[in-house]
């Protein structure tokens, strides 16, 4: 079945440490997008990109670095820049700004705790 | 920033009809209103979305306005497994690129 893996499911960090989720699509969509969620909130964009090997800066990007590499990989990392990491991380992807409609299919999210 | 306006909480009986609103005054003439529903924990699910004409599929019914300022998901029969969190969402250009942009939404509390 085609869709969009997210792991871990579940992750705990030490304040200072640098963690990385991943995030795979085997949909072959052009777009692939970070949001951030809050207890009790919205989606917030962290990064997207549009086509392998750029990407752009959404709304909440400081603290946050990704890369590109491969159509099918969007991996975020969350360094210790980031002063409040906790949160539920959703990753999704969309087949690109090109077609008419834009529909984002979404993985199940990783939670990050920090300790 | 979001450019819909929802309310926060909406209650429904099961079985009933559930009529989500979302107001998008701003919308551009090609731009697509798009509906996603979050359940606790999980990633938003697509529902439904819409152009100019009204929708409809095995999911819900989108009803948008002649004007296109507002629109509305309709759930015909809603049962306990639809309470979630709704979102309506428009695309938001920004630095000629264009992402979507998710708002608070409508929490939906399905009562038995």
């Amino acid at each position: 079945d085609g869709g969009i893996t997210q792991s871990p499911k579940y992750l705990f960090r030490k304040e200072g440490q640098n963690v990385t989720l991943s995030c795979e699509q085997n949909l072959n969509h052009d777009a692939m997008y970070w949001y951030r969620q809050d207890p009790g909130q919205g989606l917030r964009l962290i990064y997207y990109s549009q086509i392998v090997n750029d990407f752009q800066k959404g709304d909440i990007a400081e603290g946050y670095s990704v890369s590109r590499e491969k159509k099918e990989s969007f991996p975020l990392t969350v360094t210790s820049a980031q002063k409040n990491p906790t949160a539920f991380y959703l990753c999704a992807s969309s087949v690109g700004r090109h077609s008419g409609a834009n529909v984002l299919t979404f993985g199940a999210g990783s939670r990050l705790t920090v300790l | 920033d979001a450019k819909t306006t929802q309310p926060p909480s909406m209650d429904c009986a099961e079985g009933r009809a559930a009529n989500l609103p979302c107001n998008h005054s701003t919308i551009s003439g090609n731009e697509y209103v798009y509906w996603y529903r979050q359940i606790h924990s999980q990633g938003p699910q697509y529902i439904i979305h819409g152009l100019k004409n009204n929708e409809t599929n095995e999911m819900a019914s989108l009803i948008i306005t002649e004007d296109r300022k507002s629109s509305t998901l309709i759930l015909p029969h809603a049962t306990l497994r639809d309470t979630a969190v709704y979102y309506c969402i428009v695309r938001v250009n920004q630095g000629g690129s264009e992402k979507l942009v998710f708002g608070k939404g409508t929490k939906l509390t399905v009562n038995p």
